[in-house]
């Protein structure tokens, strides 16, 4: 079965040190990867896409994540973080096959502190 | 960019009412939207997805008499929770597909909607 993985359920930051939020997916072929961000009562902003290429992504506000293909992951990251990144992050893939559903993993809610 | 506009943003009404909640793109023409709900934290659960013209595919699990799909136009789909209950209170959340964007992103996402049953 296809499903997406985001082992941690919160991820606590300093505010201007580094921050991985992680995620691996289970699913077959060569999927498309994504990375969405949520804030309190909104939806999901797009941050970032992987679908073929460098390996390493970048994305709005400063964000990036790393592909790698035979660890199946695609970790979110941004050198320094910020207390306006506080948010919920959502990853997603979208299988190569159906290419109208995303599958989301559960989210990581980052926490940065002043 | 690609905006998708829901509406209401918030809802609070008596057990046994029916709600309906839009979803627009304002830019663009969507013939598949999707409608989602989400449980306080927890992940998105996909409920259905709305295809114009046609008759919207439901998730497993997901009561069709319970969550009417209706996607009459190309940028509109409306999702009516009929004789809601205080289980049904929910964010509910939807999206549109681009089909000139896809290659950026392949759904646009709008703000929610937070429905709460008395």
């Amino acid at each position: 079965a296809q499903s997406v993985a985001q082992p941690e359920d919160q991820v606590n930051v300093a505010e201007g040190n580094p921050l991985t939020v992680k995620c691996t997916y289970s699913v077959s072929g060569n999927p498309y990867l994504f990375w969405y961000v949520q804030y309190p009562n909104r939806g999901l902003q797009f941050l970032l896409k992987y679908i073929t290429g460098d390996n390493l992504v970048k994305g709005s506000y400063g964000f990036e994540a790393e592909f790698n293909k035979s660890q199946t992951s695609f970790h979110l990251k941004k050198p320094s973080a910020l207390v306006s990144d506080s948010a919920l992050y959502f990853c997603a893939v979208r299988p190569p096959y159906n290419t109208d559903k995303l599958i989301f993993g559960t989210g990581t809610r980052l926490q940065v502190f002043p | 960019g690609a905006v998708v506009s829901q509406h209401p943003s918030r809802v609070i009404c008596k057990s046994g009412t029916s709600v309906k909640i839009e979803c627009r793109s304002l830019d663009f023409q969507a013939t598949t939207m999707f409608w989602y709900r989400q449980f306080p934290k927890q992940s998105l659960m996909l409920m259905a997805t709305s295809n114009e013209g046609s008759k919207a595919t439901y998730e497993q699990g997901v009561e069709k008499d319970k969550f009417l799909i209706n996607h009459a136009s190309l940028t509109l789909s409306t999702l009516t929770v009929t004789s809601a209950h205080p289980e049904d209170s929910s964010f509910y959340i939807c999206s549109a597909r681009d089909l000139q964007d896809e290659g950026n992103q392949p759904q646009h996402f709008g703000d929610g909607t937070r429905l709460s049953i008395l």
